[in-house]
């Protein structure tokens, strides 16, 4: 059973037009990460959320922005799509901070592959 | 802050030999290392981690990794490598005093040849 979703799979928007991606999670773990894949690249965080506490990564654009509603849910909005936005967006959720001592891992979903015209 | 270097963009390797990835880190205390692999239009999936103690780590689908901290290396290693293995691979290193975490290499992506 799917433990991390992140709908849709697939989304297509405009230059410039909003746009919002979704991830739920049904291991109510704390922490929940948004992170940008671009084609060949390593995944690069942008936010993250430890309960309702949001942390911002220093380089990540203003354009993009983070809400998470509940415990389940978190959703990354980007405000004003551009070409270089293109690329997968993977949501990952922890227990706790998973690059720590506490023995957590990241728990990923299948990622919302962002395509811009 | 820490940084993953994985030198190897691209390996091809035939079904039934062996396998290891390359993995350097930077990172000026004990860092705290993963290795996580990607199918093609999936997530990623944890494979094994090191935190302390013994330096050679088991992980799933048979992989393990060496923590060698004179080398500043943790490569990833498979015996016997099945077409299923065909994937992306990434190191990643985590820090408690960059709040724990984590910085990812760039990848190697896994051919296997029949």
């Amino acid at each position: 059973d799917a433990m991390v979703i992140q709908n849709p799979r697939y989304q297509v928007t405009q230059f410039g037009k909003p746009v919002t991606l979704s991830c739920s999670q049904t291991l109510n773990h704390n922490v929940m990460y948004w992170y940008q894949q671009k084609s060949s690249q390593a995944p690069k965080l942008l936010f993250h959320y430890y309960d309702k506490d949001f942390n911002n990564e220093a380089d990540t654009p203003d354009n993009f922005q983070s809400r998470r509603p509940n415990t389940s849910f978190c959703f990354l909005d980007i405000r004003s799509p551009g070409l270089g936005d293109a690329a997968m967006y993977l949501c990952a959720t922890s227990r706790e901070g998973a690059g720590g001592p506490s023995n957590e891992k990241l728990f990923f979903g299948s990622g919302t592959q962002l395509s811009v015209l | 802050a820490q940084s993953v270097t994985q030198p190897d963009i691209h390996i091809t390797v035939s079904e039934g030999a062996s396998l290891e990835l390359r993995c350097n880190y930077s990172y000026g205390a004990t860092p705290y290392l993963f290795w996580y692999v990607q199918s093609p239009g999936q997530g990623l999936q944890l494979l094994l981690k090191y935190f302390s103690g013994d330096t050679l780590v088991q992980g799933i689908k048979g992989f393990e990794a060496e923590f060698k901290r004179s080398q500043s290396s943790f490569n990833l290693r498979k015996p016997s490598v099945h077409w299923s293995d065909a994937a992306e691979y990434f190191c990643a290193v985590g820090a408690a005093a960059a709040g724990n975490k984590l910085t990812f290499g760039g990848g190697t992506r896994v051919l296997v040849k029949p």
